[in-house]
C-alpha cells in the first residue's frame, strides 16, 4: 500500500489559517469516512485532533476542523497560534483492512 | 486512563529478530480493542505496522507482512511485535498503541522505544 500524499510544509503567519491536505485512493480516503489526524510535536507521541473525517476528541482546540471531498482528505488550523507548529499526520482505512499513514506535514508558524 | 509502555533492546544487530514488548495497564486487556504497533523512522513520517485484536486476529502492512509477528498475552496484558530479516531501513522509534474496537482512530499511545539496527 502506498503511503496518502501530504504537502510537505504549510506556513502561516499568527491568527490565519492555514489548510492541508491528504490525498489517498478510491480504496481509501475515497471509500471510507476513517481518516483521522494527528499532531506530533518533536520528541512527542501523535496526539489524536479530528477522527472520521470531521469529529474532535473531547479536549481538541476547535480551532481544528477536518473534511473530504471524493479521494482527498483536508485539515484546517483556524487562528493560527504559535504552539500549532508540529507535524501533522493523516490515516486513513484501507479495502484490505489495514491502514495507512500520509506523510507528513511540517507546520511553520511565521 | 489505558497507558502503554514498550520495552525491548535498543541496538540490534543486521539479519536478526528484534522483539519489543507492550505492557498495557488501567485498561481490560480482554475488551474489544485493537492493540497497534506503529514506528517512525528518525526525521521521517509514521508507518502503520500492524494490530491485533484481543481475540488474537491479526492484519499487517503488506509491505512487512512476511517478516512480522504481533501476539497478545491476555494473561499479563501485553503484547508484542518481532520482525525479522532486520536491516537498516529498520531503524526507527516503534509505538504501541491503541484503537478500540468499532473506531477508526488511535486514541492512546505509548512513549515510543529508539530501536537502531547496527553492527
Amino acid at each position: 500500500q502506498s503511503a496518502l500524499t501530504q504537502p510537505a510544509s504549510v506556513s502561516g503567519s499568527p491568527g490565519q489559517s492555514i489548510t492541508m491536505s491528504c490525498t489517498g485512493t478510491s480504496s481509501d480516503v475515497g471509500d471510507y469516512n476513517y481518516v483521522s489526524w494527528y499532531q506530533q510535536h518533536p520528541g512527542k507521541a501523535p496526539k489524536l485532533i479530528i477522527y472520521d473525517v470531521n469529529n474532535r476528541p473531547s479536549g481538541v482546540s476547535n480551532r481544528f476542523s477536518g473534511s473530504k471531498s471524493g479521494n482527498t482528505a483536508s485539515l484546517t488550523i483556524s487562528g493560527l497560534q504559535a504552539e500549532d507548529e508540529a507535524d501533522y499526520y493523516c490515516n486513513s482505512y484501507t479495502s484490505s483492512s489495514t491502514w495507512v499513514f500520509g506523510g507528513g506535514t511540517k507546520v511553520t508558524v511565521l | 486512563q489505558v497507558q502503554l509502555q514498550e520495552s525491548g533492546p535498543g541496538l540490534v544487530k543486521p539479519s536478526e529478530t528484534l522483539s519489543l514488548t507492550c505492557i498495557v495497564s488501567g485498561s481490560s486487556f480482554s475488551s474489544a480493542h485493537y492493540w497497534v504497533w506503529i514506528r517512525q523512522p528518525p526525521g521521517k513520517g509514521l508507518e502503520w505496522i500492524g494490530n491485533i485484536y484481543y481475540t488474537g486476529s491479526t492484519y499487517y502492512n503488506p509491505s512487512l507482512k512476511s517478516r512480522v509477528t504481533i501476539s497478545v498475552d491476555t494473561s499479563n496484558n501485553q503484547f508484542s511485535l518481532r520482525l525479522s530479516s532486520l536491516t537498516a531501513a529498520d531503524t526507527a522509534v516503534y509505538y504501541c498503541a491503541r484503537r478500540r474496537g468499532g473506531s477508526s482512530w488511535v486514541d492512546s499511545w505509548g512513549q515510543g522505544t529508539l530501536v537502531t539496527v547496527s553492527s
